[in-house]
């Protein structure tokens, strides 16, 4: 238990469908982080909101969007997605000042 | 170009062995080196951070040494369990406290066989 809960854990979806990954934090940070991790690929940062103030990576396709209520809570809003787009989503948490990231447990996304 | 290069890219070994995992970096500035642990299909979970001052860090069987001349770290695992199976990646920070930076390593994948 890290802390930091991902939901939900897997997600099969198709080009056409919306969904939504889930993710909360119980540790009091006031940083929150989406990454993506492909096969072969180093972590890939997405997004990142600190202080829910969203910096986004612009590489990023318009097709993910982050959502950021409130400091414990992070969403990422899935839309038209690439079969290219499977891979598995963590999300993040840490300190500002502090080097230490806290990961979830990721959700396995398939996109067929 | 900031690079950070681990090798090797997969280790098989056998339980109760001891095994190193090297990492070396291209990142200028550098503030920080992490090593985190991913069991398959889990997220990275935290080893050890070093800064540029510190040489060797342990955290139970694990001991990370850095040597910031050289731009090299290693993972050391002592008495390997079948729990240390897993990847083991190398990250290197050019910024304090700012995670926006961080340059990740592909990972060394680890098998420890009974």
């Amino acid at each position: 238990e890290t802390g930091v809960t991902q939901t939900p854990r897997h997600l099969v979806m198709g080009m056409t469908n919306k969904k939504s990954l889930k993710c909360e934090q119980h540790l009091g940070h006031n940083a929150m982080y989406w990454y993506k991790q492909s096969a072969k690929k180093p972590l890939e940062l997405m997004f990142v909101y600190s202080l829910e103030e969203r910096v986004e990576n612009n590489s990023v396709p318009s097709r993910f969007s982050p959502e950021c209520p409130n400091s414990s809570h992070l969403f990422l809003h899935l839309h038209t997605l690439q079969p290219e787009d499977s891979a598995l989503y963590l999300c993040a948490s840490s300190q500002i000042r502090s080097g230490v990231l806290f990961f979830g447990e990721g959700s396995r996304l398939t996109v067929l | 170009k900031n690079q950070v290069e681990q090798s090797p890219q997969s280790l098989i070994i056998l339980e109760g062995k001891n095994c190193t995992l090297q990492c070396n970096y291209t990142v200028s500035p550098f503030s920080n080196l992490r090593w985190y642990k991913q069991d398959t299909g889990r997220g990275p979970v935290s080893l050890t951070i070093m800064t540029f001052s510190e040489n060797t860090k342990s955290n139970g069987r694990y001991t990370a040494t850095l040597d910031a001349d050289t731009k090299q770290s290693s993972l050391h695992i002592t008495a390997s369990q079948l729990s240390d199976s897993a990847s083991y990646i190398c990250v290197v920070s050019p910024d304090a406290g700012n995670n926006r930076k961080l340059i990740w390593g592909l990972g060394t994948s680890l098998a420890v066989n009974p």
